[in-house]
């Protein structure tokens, strides 16, 4: 029971609206959530995280959710931008991380 | 900000052939990683290390794969002997010792073996 599903798979939205990716994991030990950016080529970036002690978190236009009871967590991206479109990953964390497959976000200007 | 180096960025083997891929990682972090990341998939965790142990790893650490990290010098990931399923971007992390979840990626190393 390590999985962490991510949703969805491709993400397109029209620039200036808000972008949602959705994680689910099955390890109720997991006490770290963070979210990868990786652009084509380039390595992921962390660009936020939340421990499992908090419910919520933001960080100018990025906003993640935990809810530890339905083992679920959401990242939301408030007024897109064509340079917010790469792959994210999110990722559940015990004692090594466990990575969704991945979401690809494309922001059309 | 802290930076990760990884060398070579790309790396082509005949497969059987040993490999060894370095990382720099960022100097004041005690925690290392490696992540192996097949074309469009996700990252898949590998291993990580710290204080000249390997602390946990994953079904894909195979036994033909080791990691050291000699004297504070490059943390490094052989392979030995390689097969075709080993071709991957893997990548190299580091995290301070009391935040070992919040990693510095490096820029990946392409493997192809052939």
């Amino acid at each position: 029971g390590e999985q962490v599903e991510q949703l969805p798979s491709i993400l397109r939205v029209q620039e200036g609206s808000s972008a949602s990716i959705n994680c689910s994991y099955e390890d109720s030990a997991s006490n770290y959530f963070p979210w990868y950016k990786q652009e084509p080529g380039e390595n992921p970036k962390l660009i936020i995280d939340i421990r499992s002690n908090m419910e919520r978190k933001q960080i100018q236009e990025l906003i993640v959710l935990l809810d530890k009871k339905a083992k679920r967590f959401s990242l939301h991206i408030t007024d897109t931008q064509p340079g917010d479109s790469a792959m994210y990953f999110c990722a559940a964390t015990d004692n090594a991380p466990r990575f969704g497959a991945g979401t690809k976000l494309s922001v059309k200007p | 900000g802290p930076k990760v180096l990884q060398i070579p960025s790309h790396q082509i083997i005949d497969m059987g052939q040993m490999v060894t891929l370095n990382c720099d990682p960022v100097s004041n972090h005690l925690y290392f990683y490696w992540y192996k990341q097949i074309l469009g998939q996700q990252m898949e965790f590998l291993v990580n290390f710290y204080n000249g142990k390997v602390m946990e790893k994953s079904k894909l650490f195979k036994d033909q794969f080791s990691v050291e990290r000699p004297d504070g010098s490059y943390f490094t990931l052989k392979i030995q002997p390689t097969a075709l399923e080993d071709s991957a971007v893997y990548f190299c992390a580091s995290s301070l010792l009391d935040r070992e979840f919040e990693q510095y990626f490096g820029p990946g190393t392409r493997l192809t073996v052939l």
